[in-house]
This record gives structure tokens, C-alpha cells and sequence, in this order.
């Protein structure tokens, strides 16, 4: 069973265009959504971050949006460059339990220049 | 050096070695964490290590053997593994009571 679902497996963008990953979950007591990007060789790197308090985060051109009714988030990323190429991992925690995380399966992103 | 270092970053062996892998932090942190990536799998918690003593070991075979001897470092040893233990091995730190997991750069392991 899986905890938090993510879609789609793959995207592929044009240079300068939006990229929008989809992340649902199924725990209410989860209280920690991040997303984390991953280049080849290397290890995942937290992105961005969202707490259930609020519906909305950005930090420059990344932005998460949160449903908490709908138990979904998503990621969107503006203006999307080459660099952005990576593979993107939504994850959720909740307190205790180690601050655990359940991760998605990915999207791998390409963005074509 | 800085962050989350590991080595090697690739390991080739056979069903009947023994092989160690090694994470060294440096970002001060009192929480450690081995992961396994595979394919088309969500990343894998095996071990957390917090405050150098086991908190979790996710039903993980015994033929992988973790070994924290301090805050800065994680070992996991590795005897008599299978094909099907080929993948991305990750190490990652955080600062308990905290969300953000620092990751590595992972150990290519291959198991012929």
C-alpha cells in the first residue's frame, strides 16, 4: 500500500514553460510535506517544503500548493530551465515516529531547451 | 570536505564477499539514516541511527549490518548479498527534532 502517490512518472517540458508534479497522500496525521530534486549522481536534495498551516509556498520560481481537504500537493515549477532537469520526489512525515519519511515513487522531469 | 560524504561511490561483488560501506557527515548532526533506491520504487528507509543508537531497522535482511560508532559516522556492512540487492545505497544525516534530511551521493552497488 502505498502511502503517497505521485504523478505523473514522467514530464517533459519546453524551456520557459510550467512544470507541475502531483503528489496525493492517504495519513491525516502527516504534518510535513517536502519535495526533494535528485540529479544523476547524486543524492536527493530537499527543494522546497510545505507545513499543512498554510496553502501555499514559493521560493522563487518553486511553489508548492496544498489541498488539505483533498489530501494532495503539488509542486510547480515557473519558467522551467534545462537545469531543472532532474528527478523530483514528493515525501510526507508526521511527528514521532523517527519523523519517518514516505516518499513517492518520482517524476522524472526533462526540459527541452 | 562538506555535507554528507560517501565511499565508495561504486561497488561491484560477489554473492560471497564482504564489503563495507561508509557516510561521514559533517554538518554536526545527531541523526543518521541508510536508504536503498531501486527502480520504479520509492526510496527505502533501512536504519536511523539517533544519537548514535539504533532506533529502526525496517525489517531489513541480516545480511546488511549497520555500525554507528559516533555522530559522524555510518557503516553498513555488507555479506553474502544477492543480485537483487543491486542498487543506489544512501546515507543521509539530520539534527533530531528537525524535518530536513541531508542526503549523500550514494553507492552504486552491484551484486553479480
Amino acid at each position: 500500500q502505498q502511502q503517497v502517490k505521485q504523478s505523473p512518472q514522467s514530464l517533459i517540458v519546453q524551456k520557459g514553460g510550467i512544470s507541475i508534479i502531483n503528489c496525493a497522500y492517504e495519513n491525516t496525521a502527516f504534518d510535513y510535506f517536502p519535495w526533494y530534486q535528485q540529479f544523476p549522481g547524486k543524492g536527493p536534495a530537499l527543494l522546497i517544503a510545505i507545513r499543512p498551516d498554510v496553502s501555499e509556498k514559493k521560493e522563487g520560481r518553486f511553489t508548492i500548493s496544498f489541498n488539505k481537504s483533498a489530501k494532495q500537493f503539488s509542486l510547480h515549477i515557473m519558467d522551467s530551465q534545462p537545469g531543472d532537469s532532474a528527478t523530483y520526489f514528493c515525501a510526507a512525515s508526521r511527528a514521532g515516529n523517527n519523523r519517518k519519511l514516505i516518499w513517492g515513487l518520482g517524476t522524472s522531469l526533462a526540459v527541452n531547451p | 570536505e562538506t555535507g554528507v560524504t560517501q565511499t565508495p561511490r561504486h561497488l561491484v561483488m560477489g554473492m560471497t564477499n564482504k564489503k563495507s560501506l561508509k557516510c561521514e557527515q559533517h554538518l554536526g548532526h545527531n541523526a543518521m539514516y541508510w536508504y536503498k533506491q531501486s527502480a520504479k520504487k520509492p526510496l527505502e528507509l533501512m536504519f536511523v541511527y539517533s544519537l548514535e543508537e539504533r532506533v529502526e531497522n525496517n525489517s531489513v535482511p541480516s545480511r546488511f549490518s549497520p555500525e554507528c560508532p559516533n555522530s559522524s559516522h555510518l557503516f553498513l556492512h555488507l555479506h553474502t548479498l544477492q543480485p537483487e540487492d543491486s542498487a543506489l545505497y544512501l546515507c543521509a544525516s539530520s539534527q533530531l527534532a528537525t524535518d530536513t534530511q541531508y542526503f549523500g551521493p550514494g553507492t552504486r552497488l552491484t551484486v553479480l
